[in-house]
């Protein structure tokens, strides 16, 4: 059982939009930055977006994070079949102090 | 180029133990916090082990406190995730990330990732 909370998986069409949600506690999401991760099949994982809604260099802006309380949400438009993959959300909780990830969702792009 | 290069996994019995090792390059190393997280065979990414950019504080993950130790040589360049009495459940790819920001005080995200090395405990 995770400390964040995602959806095992989502699913939609190429070009379409879709949202993933996380959703923690005050001792973590609440209380620190949120970061979403990016695992390929068979890869390490990439960072996405940090900071709540940063994007690094080299990540398109098809890919936008924001955060609200306890929760946060990564939002991917114009899917591609090559955004396929599991996507995490991950931050610091200050009560276990140690950083914790999201249980995972896998997005199926049809 | 920012690179970590994990080594060190292979199959060991229950109770037993294993070092491993992550190399990094093209930053510098001293000036950043570390982070070990691991990947069981299926599942999902769990964090592991912390440690600031000088050493002084580590943090564990209560799966492994008491059994796995955290350390960094700066002036090898080189995280170390020591691991004993180890169990069927330490069964994972384990990989190395760099914190994000310079000579931060708390961790914030992992901005590089090395490949993994691969533990495996069994009898």
């Amino acid at each position: 059982q995770s400390v964040l909370t995602q959806p095992p998986s989502v699913s939609a069409a190429p070009g379409q939009k879709v949202t993933i949600s996380c959703s923690g506690s005050n001792s973590n999401i609440g209380n620190d930055y949120v970061s979403w991760y990016q695992q390929l099949p068979g890869t390490a994982p990439k960072l996405l977006i940090y900071d709540n809604d940063n994007r690094p260099s080299g990540i398109p802006d098809r890919f936008s994070g924001s955060k609200s309380g306890t929760s946060a949400t990564l939002g991917i438009t114009g899917l591609q079949t090559g955004d396929e993959a599991d996507y995490y959300c991950g931050t610091w909780d200050s009560s276990l102090s140690a950083w914790v990830f999201g249980g995972g969702t896998n997005l199926i792009v049809l | 180029q920012v690179q970590l290069v994990e080594s060190g996994g292979g199959v060991v019995q229950p109770g037993g133990s294993l070092r491993l090792s992550c190399a990094a390059s093209g930053f510098t190393f001293s000036s950043y916090g570390m982070h070990w997280v691991r990947q069981a065979p299926g599942k999902g990414l769990e964090g592991v082990a912390f440690i600031r950019y000088s050493g002084s504080d580590k943090y564990y993950a209560d799966s492994v406190k008491g059994r796995f130790t955290i350390s960094r040589d700066n002036s090898r360049s080189t995280l170390y995730l020591q691991m004993n009495s180890l169990r069927a459940e330490d069964t994972a790819v384990y990989y190395c990330a760099k914190d994000g920001p310079l000579l931060a005080v708390n961790f914030y995200y992992m901005d590089v990732w090395g490949k993994g090395t691969t533990v495996t405990v069994s009898s």
